[in-house]
């Protein structure tokens, strides 16, 4: 079955950028799109087809898709980013999810 | 605005089966894919399946066919979730979350609130 390989943990210190890879096989020919979940809270949908941001996501969260790797960027993050970040893609008709990164802003 | 609302907390016997349901509102509920998401525990998101309100056309992940039966009651927008023979490691919070189809270039927005099932003996 096709898996999607995040790192467990970033660290990113306010105002700088963080970078969350998704690695999976031919990724880049697939759509990625990305969730944040904070705690308690369901997933909100902050990136979609490789790099759309939905309405009312900040323009500091962009993304990419090339080769085996998705990438989701946050430039200037802040302190209300801090949360798990998940990618997801399409196999054979079926929804893979990535097993999350913690972003902590410090 | 599309909202996905979710039934309450359940606590199932192993063995049991238990049947989650999500209301939608805000679209209109049959030009929209539902899909079935849990999250058990300290851990990640894994896909259950999707339904078609339109059609009442289904796919289950692999995992689940046989185990998971997903319905729809277009009169109220709402579709269900039933997931029997349960077993510990079915506990999960169960979210519900609205697709435009199920293909390669769709995604999930938004989601339900969460339905936390707990089965313990």
């Amino acid at each position: 079955s096709y898996e999607l390989t995040q790192p467990p943990s970033v660290s990113v210190s306010p105002g700088q950028t963080a970078s969350i890879t998704c690695f999976g096989d031919k990724l880049g020919d697939k759509y990625a799109c990305w969730y944040r979940q904070k705690p308690g809270q369901s997933p909100v949908l902050v990136i979609y087809q490789d790099n759309k941001r939905p309405s009312g996501i900040p323009e500091r969260f962009s993304g990419s898709n090339s080769g085996n790797t998705a990438t989701l960027t946050i430039s200037g993050t802040q302190a209300m980013d801090e949360a798990d970040y998940y990618c997801q893609a399409w196999d054979s008709s079926t929804a893979v999810f990535g097993g999350g990164t913690k972003l902590t802003v410090l | 605005q599309v909202q996905l609302v979710q039934s309450g907390a359940e606590v199932k016997k192993p063995g049991a089966s238990v049947k989650v349901s999500c209301k939608a509102s805000g679209y209109t509920f049959a030009g929209y894919y539902m899909h079935w998401v849990r999250q058990a525990p300290g851990q990640g998101l894994e896909w259950l399946g999707w339904i078609n309100p339109k059609s009442g056309g289904t796919k289950y992940a692999q995992k689940f066919q046989g185990r998971a039966t997903m319905t729809t009651d277009t009169s109220i927008s709402t579709v269900y979730m039933e997931l029997s023979s349960l077993r510990s490691d079915d506990t999960a919070v169960y979210y519900c979350a609205r697709s435009i189809e199920a293909a390669g270039n769709d995604w999930f927005d938004p989601w339900g609130q969460g339905t936390l099932v707990t089965v313990s003996s």
